[in-house]
């Protein structure tokens, strides 16, 4: 297994588009998290997926956005209209059960 | 809610010596993890080290170890015979023992480090 992966590297978008992004998580691991990353800040807690189940959404996670996880594999997060505050990196993040996460590389969104 | 607060924008360092990075953090809870993560420019999160809140002593892996206080809630990561490859921005992590909690990760604002040769 070579970790998880996230595609795609970089998303240049023009503002009100929809992007989609997706993650695949190290296979055995059950839990999958998003997060989001601006300049000169840390992650910021997106969502989190137990299996196929999405047990928590931040209140950062407006209506225009959206993350699934479909038979507990791979996951997507979808922005639709996006607006130039969007512009961020998106990390995923998978863990089995112990303590360990494992991350993606993220996908950097310009939003222009 | 947990804060976590790291107050040393960016740091330098020469190759070969030491430095300490600071980290402070916020809670009630008795039961939590501590960590540290590397992100280089290659973006990727890479732990460094962790530290269990039950336990006393600080952990220690190679060159990186933490100074845990616990009552202060302090939680600083030294670097010793520092290299040019840790060079990377430093992130302070908290998360909850709870499981309500979904073991997500609460992560300071960073702090750059330059390693000087």
């Amino acid at each position: 297994d070579t970790g998880v992966s996230q595609d795609p590297r970089h998303k240049i978008t023009k503002r009100g588009q929809n992007v989609t992004f997706r993650c695949d998580p190290i296979s055995e691991h059950n839990r999958l998290y998003w997060y989001r990353q601006t300049l000169g800040q840390g992650p910021e807690f997106l969502t989190y997926f137990q299996n196929e189940a999405q047990l928590e959404k931040s209140r950062l996670l407006s209506d225009r956005f959206s993350a699934e996880r479909p038979k507990g594999s791979f996951s997507t997060l979808e922005i639709q209209r996006t607006e130039q505050g969007d512009s961020a990196m998106y990390l995923c993040a998978s863990r089995g059960q112990g303590y360990g996460y494992t991350f993606g590389s993220g996908t950097r969104l310009t939003v222009v | 809610a947990q804060t976590v607060t790291q107050s040393q924008p960016e740091m330098s360092v020469q190759e070969a010596e030491t430095v300490t990075l600071s980290c402070t953090y916020d809670t009630s809870e008795s039961d939590y993890y501590l960590f540290w993560y590397k992100q280089p420019p290659s973006r990727q999160m890479i732990l460094v080290i962790r530290q269990e809140a039950y336990k006393q002593q600080n952990a220690t892996e190679n060159r990186f170890s933490v100074n845990f206080q616990k009552a202060a809630k302090s939680f600083s990561l030294k670097i010793s015979d520092s290299q040019l490859g840790d060079a990377a921005m430093y992130f302070c992590a908290y998360r909850s023992g709870s499981g309500g909690s979904n073991y997500k990760l609460t992560f300071g604002k960073g702090t750059l480090l330059t390693v000087n040769p």
